[in-house]
């Protein structure tokens, strides 16, 4: 079974803190992907990266960074945390093989207070 | 831009009963289209996939129906049961730009 596993299912932040969301998936997927959904806007794509250390901007890339050093690991920052980034944060990851069939990790509800 | 949208945000249809879930696009460019089910607490889960040189494509108990004329799909599903309550979202893969979702109920 696929896994894609993420560091925290709630996290509640401070204003201006620095804010690293954690994803893992192992089934060695090139592709890895980071999402915020929010109510009556579905999900949009923030960053996405098809292989270690390399990174593309979704839709909504502002206020975002990402880091990938290995392969199974994709971290998305969030540089300096504001309270329109109170969201859900799902990560996902895919293979070259079928890269539109994304597997989905259980969502981090952030809270920035 | 892509634009992928679904007709309703909420549908509720009996136990048993079949469902049809639609989505709109707007983008002809698009080659391929995912439909997703999102249950409570969890991420999205794939369901099934369409080419957009198919009209319809059958997996397990769910159908989905492609109308490039007007740029429409749909996602049917069979006998609807309680494990089918979720929020059903399609995907436009080219860009992945998902849709808002519409959730299904499933009435006992």
């Amino acid at each position: 079974d696929v896994k894609v596993t993420q560091s925290s299912r709630y996290l509640v932040k401070r204003t201006g803190e620095k804010v690293f969301l954690e994803c893992v998936q192992d089934m060695d997927h090139e592709n890895m992907f980071w999402y915020r959904q929010d109510p009556g806007l579905g999900l949009r794509l923030i960053y996405f990266s098809y292989d270690v250390k390399m990174k593309e901007k979704g839709d909504i890339p502002e206020g975002y960074s990402v880091s990938r050093e290995k392969k199974e690991r994709f971290s998305l920052i969030l540089e300096s945390a504001s309270t329109n980034q109170t969201s859900m944060y799902l990560c996902a990851s895919s293979s070259i093989a079928a890269p539109y069939e994304q597997y989905f990790g259980p969502g981090t509800r952030l809270t920035v207070t | 831009g892509e634009s992928v949208g679904l007709h309703l945000p909420t549908l509720s249809v009996q136990e048993g009963d079949n469902s049809i879930i639609n989505c709109a696009y707007s983008n002809s460019a698009s080659d391929y289209f995912i439909w997703y089910k999102q249950e409570s607490g969890k991420g999205p889960q794939f369901i099934i996939d369409i080419r957009s040189n198919m009209d319809k494509r059958q997996g397990q108990r769910v159908t989905v129906l492609l109308n490039k004329t007007v740029k429409h799909l749909s996602l049917q599903i069979a006998a609807t049961q309680p494990g089918d309550s979720a929020v059903y979202f399609c995907a436009a893969a080219n860009n992945l730009f998902f849709g808002t979702g519409t959730r299904l109920t499933v009435i006992p």
